[in-house]
């Protein structure tokens, strides 16, 4: 079915340890965003991207890079994990239409834990 | 910048009773605005959405009206469901970044 991939599904790490968490899409989608979420904060921007090659930051940047060499991937880094890092990770995609409709697509989460 | 204020959970309610869960926005310009649902264990799903004033957004049963004088997006439905019970998302899209901002979720709970 077509949608947003992520994964690993679930990750423990230790503190100090980096990895990256996958995101991909297949439905030709423009924008990309990634979103972790924490008890009581709703959901808060990391990273986003408008297209291939161009992202920017969101509201909780440090810690987290990304890039977007094609449309269908936007991998999340984690550099170095600190135990303020667990969470839950969101990968969305959306669509653009003529008279500014959008349409967002979530993935089904990636939960991490840094100990 | 952008922010989204939900009421604070959780909302209890029995079976056929009526809904309502407040949210209200501050944005430059004019964004777009969306209804999330999140329930147990899953990720989240587009519930509705408006994206001008006076626009109504609705599915299952739930509408919301874009309140461009109030800046508010309340959510309601008629008669929830024990299967209603799940965490609510209000949130909206500037025109700028295409990236959604979130309120902090209201949690449901509906009892037989």
């Amino acid at each position: 079915n077509a949608g947003v991939t992520q994964t690993p599904k679930f990750q423990v790490l230790k503190t100090g340890q980096s990895m990256t968490l996958q995101c991909a899409q297949d439905m030709n989608h423009e924008y990309m965003s990634w979103y972790r979420q924490d008890p009581g904060m709703g959901l808060r921007l990391i990273h986003y991207s408008v297209g291939a090659g161009i992202t920017d930051q969101g509201e909780v940047p440090n810690g987290y890079n990304v890039s977007r060499s094609t449309t269908e991937d936007f991998p999340l880094r984690l550099l170095s994990a600190a135990p303020s890092q667990t969470s839950v990770y969101f990968c969305a995609s959306s669509y653009v239409r003529t008279g500014g409709t959008y349409g967002y697509t979530f993935g089904s989460g990636t939960r991490l834990t840094v100990v | 910048g952008d922010s989204v204020t939900q009421m604070e959970g959780p909302v209890t309610l029995s079976e056929e009773a009526f809904l309502t869960i407040n949210c209200t926005y501050t944005a430059t310009g004019y964004p777009s605005l969306f209804w999330y649902v999140q329930y147990p264990g899953e990720g989240l799903q587009l519930l509705l959405k408006a994206t001008k004033a006076d626009d109504k957004g609705s599915n299952k049963g739930f509408e919301a009206t874009y309140r461009k004088e109030t800046t508010s997006f309340h959510l309601e439905k008629g008669s929830v469901q024990v299967s209603d019970s799940a965490v609510y998302f209000c949130a909206l899209m500037d025109t700028g970044r295409r990236a959604l901002t979130f309120g902090s979720g209201t949690r449901l709970q509906v009892q037989p």
